[in-house]
């Protein structure tokens, strides 16, 4: 079956512009997980939805960062005013539940902001 | 301040010898264990977890040991092989929120 997809794959802007990634889970996975990866870090956590609700946003780095979720599927990350260092790798995740479910990645979509 | 550690960025192991993934925490507070192994360009795929109440868990070739009373993990994989190279983390969570927190990862290398 489908994995998870993301979308794009790779973006390229322009320092201040808005970026808008997706993310299509696992049809049937009620979790859904963001993270990012900078250059020669490990994953950063970001977010956690359980159905369309994300009761922690603490995780996001700073209040240009806006995450959201409709229909128990789809998750849009949006990164207003991109500064060069959001730059990573922006992984999504999706899972029947929380804890010791497993983790289902996307293959990621690479941000450069110039 | 970093609540899970793999201090080895990278190791090299044998073919066919036993490879030893070390992982520390900080945070008591942790219910579940998790590791993952990312290839170049691909998303993180899971490998193996453990709850907190036990102190091993086995998956074929894969083990995770948990010592709480020294907040270390380790996975083992006998015998590796050449598939295994890749990066490796471990990630720690907690049922009291929603956080998943992950360690800077382990460079696996298999030698021929």
């Amino acid at each position: 079956g489908a994995g998870v997809s993301q979308s794009p794959s790779n973006k390229v802007t322009e320092k201040g512009k808005d970026v808008e990634l997706r993310c299509d889970p696992i049809s049937g996975h009620t979790a859904l997980y963001w993270y990012r990866q900078s250059l020669g870090q490990g994953l950063e956590f970001l977010i956690y939805f359980q159905g369309n609700s994300a009761p922690d946003k603490s995780g996001l780095p700073s209040d240009r960062f806006s995450a959201e979720r409709t229909g128990g599927s789809v998750s849009t990350l949006t990164i207003q005013r991109t500064q060069q260092e959001d730059s990573a790798v922006y992984l999504c995740a999706s899972s029947l539940g929380r804890g010791l479910y497993e983790q289902y990645f996307g293959p990621g979509t690479r941000l450069t902001v110039t | 301040d970093q609540q899970v550690k793999q201090n080895s960025p990278s190791l090299s192991v044998q073919e066919g010898r036993i490879s030893i993934l070390n992982c520390d925490y900080t945070n008591s507070m942790f219910d579940y264990f998790l590791w993952y192994k990312k290839y170049p360009a691909e998303g993180p795929t899971f490998l193996i977890s453990i709850s907190s109440i036990k102190d091993k868990n086995e998956d074929g070739r894969f083990t995770v040991f948990l010592n709480k009373s020294a907040k270390h993990l380790s996975l083992h994989i006998v015998p590796s092989q050449p598939g295994d190279s890749a990066v490796y983390f471990c990630a720690a969570g907690g049922n009291r929120d929603d956080k998943i927190i992950f360690g800077k990862g382990t460079r696996l290398h298999i030698l021929p």
